[in-house]
Formats: structure tokens, sequence, C-alpha cells
């Protein structure tokens, strides 16, 4: 199975901020990467597809870059509403897998 | 609007079984394969199963291969998992998902609030 490591676990930010989380996988994935936002209570929210395309809807501060194995998710301008836990996702394989999960709390 | 409805949550002893269902709407269900992904409290995402469209492709985590099967009735738009030999580390909520193809691509776009299931005696 591909294993995916997020990092850091919890990032303390504040609005306005500029943050950065990294998702790692075991092998090469190519850019078969989604990014999903979940609150409290909630389920995932679908951000970013195919390693760097944006959901329809989303806000472009939110973007994703990278290829093979290594990849970020990027929040240019943070918002009140941005603070919640972040997850990576791999789908090349057909037994897709997510990272632990990124916990993005207010400063 | 697209909406993903769980139902058939509950609390099950080991060994026992549940059937989970997710009705969805505001789409042509049969077109997109469609999935369950479950969380334990506090803790990560766990992909379980995904059923194609047209319900002849199945996949299962190899934690359920045996023990649980998903199935869907595209005249209904209802999606199932049936879970038998239940074990305390099934316990989770379970989220229906909906994939962006009738094929299993991979990616959810779409997600249900979510069914609780605990099994304890």
């Amino acid at each position: 199975d591909i294993q995916m490591t997020q990092s850091p676990s919890t990032l303390s930010a504040s609005v306005g901020d500029r943050v950065t989380i990294t998702c790692r996988a075991s092998q090469s994935i190519n850019s078969w990467l989604a990014w999903y936002q979940q609150k409290p209570g909630k389920a995932p929210k679908l951000l970013i597809y195919k390693a760097s395309s944006l959901e329809s809807g989303v806000p472009s501060r939110f973007s994703g870059s990278g290829s093979g194995t290594e990849f970020t998710l990027t929040i240019s301008s943070l918002q009140p509403d941005d603070f919640a836990t972040y997850y990576c996702q791999e789908y090349k394989s057909y037994s897709v897998t997510f990272g632990q999960g990124t916990k993005l709390e207010i400063k | 609007e697209v909406q993903l409805v769980e139902s058939g949550g509950g609390l099950v002893q080991p060994g026992g079984s549940l059937r989970l269902s997710c009705v969805g709407s505001g789409f042509t269900f049969s077109s997109k394969a469609m999935s369950w992904v479950r969380q334990v409290a506090g803790k990560g995402l766990e992909w379980v199963s995904t059923l194609s469209g047209s319900g002849r492709d199945t996949y299962y985590a190899d934690s359920v291969q045996g023990r649980f099967t998903i199935s869907r009735d595209n005249f209904k738009n209802v999606l199932y998992l049936q879970m038998n030999s239940l074990r305390a580390e099934d316990t989770a909520i379970y989220y229906c998902a909906r994939s962006d193809s009738s094929t299993w691509t991979g990616n959810f776009d779409y997600w249900g609030q979510g069914a609780l299931v605990t099994v304890s005696s």
C-alpha cells in the first residue's frame, strides 16, 4: 500500500498568514492527489484534485502543487473559516489512502 | 444540489451485522461510482469500499474484505453497505461519498454527513 505522510500534524497561524501543508507519498503517485478540508462534526470537503486543480466553488486562496512524491497545499491569506483539519489523499492505487491530517489552529 | 443521506447506523454487538444505506439525489445516480469511507472518532479517514456506477465492479479494503458487501439500487438511487462479523475496530463514522466518474477514479467530490456505527457488548 502507498503511505501518505503529512507535515506538520498541527499548525498554528493567524488570520492573513500564508500557510503551507506538505504531503509525501511513499512512492510516486504522479499527480493523483487530492486535498480535503474537514471541520468538526462535518464531512470532508474536496478542495483540490489532480494535485493542482481547484474544485468548483473553492476560493482561489487555496492552491495545490507537486507531483511524484511531494505535494503542497497553500492558503495564501488565511480567513477565519479556514481553521480546520486538512487531509491529502492519493488515488494512484485503487485502494486509496489518506494522510493522517493537519490541524490548522488559530494562533 | 447534490445530496447524500446515510442511515442505518447504530449499536451492534461484536460478531453482529448491520446494513447502512445512502440515498443520493440531485444527480444521475447510476452515472457515478459510489464509496464508503470511515473515520474513527478524532482520527483519520480510511477508505472502505467502492462500487462502479453500473454495479459491476467492486473494490474493498483488505480490512473489510470478506466481511462487508457493497451494493446499489440504481432505480431507487440507494447505495448499501452490508457489514457482517463486526469487530470493535469497525466502530467509526461511515461516510457515503461520490466519485466524479462512473468508474472508480479514486477521488470523492461529494460526501454525506455520516452514520455512526458502534460495535460493543
